[in-house]
């Protein structure tokens, strides 16, 4: 079945250093792709995504481009900042009503 | 506009007990979906309504049910609780189930459930 393989945590990182979360999939076909955030306490938000192959997904500086010779959608960020301490999920979905998760990589951003 | 509420937020259990989480979805929404969070196994999906339908199920044993109400509201009802199920389960609405395949999915804060 569909898996996906992100990069081990945790992640601590220098304000606005660069980021980079490596993400890996395994599906057939043509699956969207995803990159869930989740803050302390709260539950998943989207952050960004990409349905087709060479699209960029966007936001808030993050971006993913989806690379289908090389199955991967790894999240990037210029310059990090301390809000962006979380929890990010890759995942990929496809046909069904559900998504497969990667296992999470876990940010921390100190000043 | 209000999101995804899950009730209780927290709640401990003892082993052999059974347990009901509630989901109210984002007004309009119809699909509903629960997944578990663990440490160990990460996210993985149990199981998502659509109209009172499941359309899909996860790899979970039959102590795991749901069921979707006819406000789309749903719960999941767990039995003969282990120790491993010992979790966070999110719950997550979508407009029309196609919100999968857009990522269009709006996740409440979870239930938190302590098995004992």
């Amino acid at each position: 079945g569909d898996s996906v393989t992100q990069m081990e945590g945790p992640v601590t990182l220098s304000e606005e250093a660069f980021l980079t979360i490596n993400c890996t999939y395994t599906a057939t076909g043509y699956p969207s792709l995803f990159w869930y955030v989740q803050y302390p306490g709260e539950g998943l938000q989207l952050l960004l995504k990409a349905t087709k192959a060479d699209d960029k997904g966007s936001n808030k500086g993050f971006e993913a481009t989806y690379r289908k010779e090389t199955t991967s959608f790894h999240l990037e960020k210029g310059s990090v900042q301390v809000s962006d301490s979380a929890v990010y999920f890759c995942a990929t979905a496809k046909g069904a009503q559900k998504l497969v998760f990667g296992q999470g990589t876990r940010l921390t951003i100190n000043p | 506009k209000a999101g995804v509420t899950q009730t209780p937020r927290y709640l401990i259990k003892t082993r052999g007990q059974q347990v009901t989480l509630s989901c109210s979805p984002i007004s309009g929404h119809r699909s509903v979906s629960w997944y578990q969070q663990t440490p160990g196994q990460g996210l993985q999906f149990l199981f998502e309504y659509f109209s009172e339908t499941q359309r899909n199920k996860g790899n979970f044993p039959g102590r795991f049910s749901g069921r979707q109400f006819s406000n789309s509201r749903s719960e999941m009802n767990v039995s003969t609780l282990e120790l491993g199920d010992s979790a966070l389960y999110l719950c997550a609405s979508s407009l029309q189930g196609q919100g999968v395949n857009t990522g269009e999915l709006f996740f409440g804060e979870g239930s938190r459930l302590t098995v004992l």
